[in-house]
């Protein structure tokens, strides 16, 4: 099958630092990545895709320079949290698509970030 | 874009009991629907997907679900649940031949032994 891994699986950080969260596409070639963030008992909310090589599509109302997204390769994107401050404390999940539309995403174990 | 809607944010059973969680989504042309499961401490995993022909759709582990275009709905039934069915599911719909995967905001399943 197809394995989408991301670490860490949870991280705690100090109010205006920095954190990276990694999603890796294990045995496959992911070309277009996706970031999601979720909160307490509620839904996945879509916050940007990603495109190997190219510039990351944000969702409207995300900050684009408080989120940055790399997909420098075709089985790595990563997601840092500039200057991370408590209410950016979620649980944030990546997914990844084959290549074209196959309907079926894979989806990674999800980080959680405290920010204290 | 589109987007979906979950009316049970969280619904206790019995076990044996049948079970159907609703799902609505609103979206201006044809779509592709899916159900995804997410046990505790687990990721997400596709139950079973909606693309064409049979609006019946039967997945894995039991489940099925049927797509009602003129209702624009995609409920999710099982006739008979197990303690292991004990998850939350999500309801999600992408615009037909795109990725762009939008979520309900997912229903609880407590399923008692």
């Amino acid at each position: 099958g197809a394995v989408v891994s991301q670490h860490p699986s949870w991280v705690i950080c100090k109010s205006g630092t920095s954190v990276k969260i990694e999603c890796r596409s294990l045995d496959f070639q992911a070309t277009t990545m996706f970031w999601y963030r979720q909160f307490p008992k509620q839904s996945l909310m879509l916050m940007a895709t990603s495109n190997e090589g190219s510039k990351a599509t944000y969702e409207q109302g995300v900050e684009k320079d408080k989120f940055l997204i790399n997909h420098a390769s075709l089985t790595l994107s990563t997601l840092t949290v500039t200057s991370a401050h408590p209410e950016d404390s979620s649980f944030y999940i990546c997914s990844a698509s084959r290549g074209g539309y196959t309907g079926e995403l894979f989806f990674g174990e999800g980080s959680r970030l405290t920010v204290l | 874009a589109q987007s979906v809607s979950q009316h049970n944010h969280h619904v206790i059973l019995s076990e044996a009991a049948s079970l159907e969680l609703g799902c609505n989504y609103s979206y201006g042309g044809t779509v592709n629907l899916f159900w995804y499961v997410q046990y505790p401490g687990q990721h997400l995993q596709l139950l079973l997907k909606y693309f064409s022909g049979d609006p019946l759709v039967k997945g894995i582990k039991g489940f099925e679900a049927e797509f009602i275009k003129s209702k624009f709905s995609f409920n999710l039934r099982k006739p008979s649940v197990q303690w292991s069915d004990t998850a939350e599911y999500f309801c999600a719909v992408t615009p037909y031949n795109n990725n762009d995967m939008r979520f309900g905001a997912g229903t609880r399943l407590t399923v008692k032994p």
